[in-house]
């Protein structure tokens, strides 16, 4: 069974201060995407990282991708308020399938 | 606008009373999927479509049905729901499949007495 798991599951950080969000997960994949979800919102797609090495930013976002430790990070630099939310991790399986497994959440909450 | 029109947004019915919640994109897209989101679960992908006639089992398929008849429209079907299939449903869609920036809906919240 693939196993998707965040840490850490909340994150309480102060503006301006930078962390990193783990997306560790348990099937030989090179496709990973990250996805933002507000507080009673929809998801939006954040980053597609489709190979080793692969690294994507967007503003305060950075988001990377290690196949071979089965892991990504996204990394938050200089926190503002605006990036609270729940950021969620999804893996697809490299079988040829086009179905998605999702981590359970990243919580975070940025203090002023 | 592009946008992934799901309704309704709330439904409470009763258990064994057979629903069905639409999905419909207007971006011409080959790539739809559903999910739920529990919490501490995060989501779980129900069904997916890679295009019409097309449709294949996510990780929870158990008591869900879909259809993919036309591009754009990508209905889930409840036929006899039970309580544990109370939760909060998205619709999403991308270009070709998950390695395109999904879309998702604004959500439906079920609850089923």
């Amino acid at each position: 069974e693939l196993k998707v798991e965040q840490n850490p599951l909340f994150l309480s950080m102060q503006e301006g201060k930078n962390y990193t969000i783990y997306c560790n997960y348990s099937t030989t994949s090179d496709r990973l995407y990250w996805y933002r979800q507000d507080p009673g919102k929809s998801l939006e797609s954040l980053f597609v990282l489709l190979s080793n090495g692969a690294v994507k930013q967007e503003g305060r976002l950075m988001a990377s991708l290690d196949t071979k430790a089965r892991l990504s990070t996204l990394h938050i630099t200089a926190a503002v308020h605006d990036l609270s939310a729940t950021y969620f991790c999804a893996v697809d399986l490299q079988t040829g399938a086009n179905n998605l497994f999702f981590g359970t959440g990243t919580r975070l909450t940025v203090i002023p | 606008e592009a946008q992934v029109t799901q309704n309704p947004r709330y439904l409470i019915t009763v258990t064994g009373k057979k629903l069905t919640v639409t999905c419909s994109q207007n971006m011409n897209h080959e790539y739809m999927s559903w999910y739920r989101q529990d919490p501490g679960l995060g989501l779980r992908q129900i069904y997916y479509s890679m295009n019409v006639e097309v449709t294949d089992k996510g990780d929870v398929p158990e008591g869900y049905k879909v259809s993919r008849k036309e591009k754009r429209n990508f209905p889930l079907i409840l036929e006899s729901p039970s309580p544990n299939q109370t939760s909060l449903y998205f619709c999403a869609s991308s270009l070709s499949g998950p390695a395109q920036p999904q879309h998702f809906g604004d959500g439906t919240r079920l609850s089923i007495l």
